[in-house]
């Protein structure tokens, strides 16, 4: 079973800036990464679809890049509303099961 | 508009048996590119992925807790039941369904290529004596 490592934990941006958050797989997964935002007592948003697809309705200001076994998920221009737990998903196919990343708690100061 | 709404017990006893609800509007469970995961949040931890089942019937289970989880559905409910055998402390979480989204395009064109496209907003459950 494929494993995930997602960094860093907890970080801190500024309204303006651009953050990355890393996605490492323990095993080449092709683009068969997903990405979500959740934000307290609401249900997950799905953003990135297979690394790089941004889902409709989503703000371009999210970006994502990576083949094979390392995925940034990269955030551009921080707005406060981007305040949420962020998290990667990825799918072995034979099989069919899912891992989670451990998750990212982005703060707005 | 689609929603999934989870429903169960707020609090369970170690060695009881949980049983969790997914009700699911605006879909079909007979949808041959649909399925639905369960997933669940220990406080202040990842989370874990469960179990799906899709409208053939076809399930899988988590590795760890294959032994102690049974998913089925109704589609004429539109429910998905989860069930948690042997609870413990350590199981105490949000529990989550989600829809899955196989292969499958949407009105506007959008493809879907195994995605957790809508989740619901959880149930919390505790294990408590």
């Amino acid at each position: 079973e494929t494993t995930l490592t997602q960094s860093p934990a907890f970080m801190s941006a500024t309204p303006g800036d651009k953050v990355n958050i890393s996605c490492k797989a323990s095993q080449d997964i092709d683009d068969d990464m997903n990405w979500y935002q959740q934000k307290p007592g609401e249900a997950a948003i799905f953003i990135i679809q297979e690394a790089t697809t941004l889902v409709p309705g989503i703000s371009p200001r999210f970006s994502g890049s990576g083949y094979g076994t390392d995925f940034t998920l990269t955030i551009n221009n921080i707005e406060s509303e981007d305040a949420a737990y962020y998290f990667c998903l990825q799918h072995d196919n034979f099989p069919l099961m899912y891992t989670f990343g451990q998750g990212t708690k982005l703060e707005i100061k | 508009q689609v929603t999934l709404k989870e429903s169960g017990p707020v609090l369970v006893k170690p060695t009881e048996t949980l049983t969790l609800t997914c009700t699911v509007s605006g879909f079909s469970l007979s949808n041959a590119r649909m399925g639905v995961s369960w997933i669940r949040q220990p406080p202040g931890k990842a989370l874990e992925w469960l179990a799906h089942i899709f409208s053939n019937d076809e399930k899988s289970y988590s590795t760890s807790l294959k032994s102690r989880l049974t998913i089925s559905k109704d589609t004429s409910k539109s429910q998905v039941v989860l069930t948690m055998t042997n609870m413990d402390p350590v199981d105490t979480a949000t529990y989550y369904c989600a829809r899955i989204r196989l292969r499958d395009y949407d009105s506007s064109g959008y493809y879907y290529e195994n995605a957790f496209d809508i989740w619901g907003q959880g149930t919390m459950v505790t294990v408590s004596s």
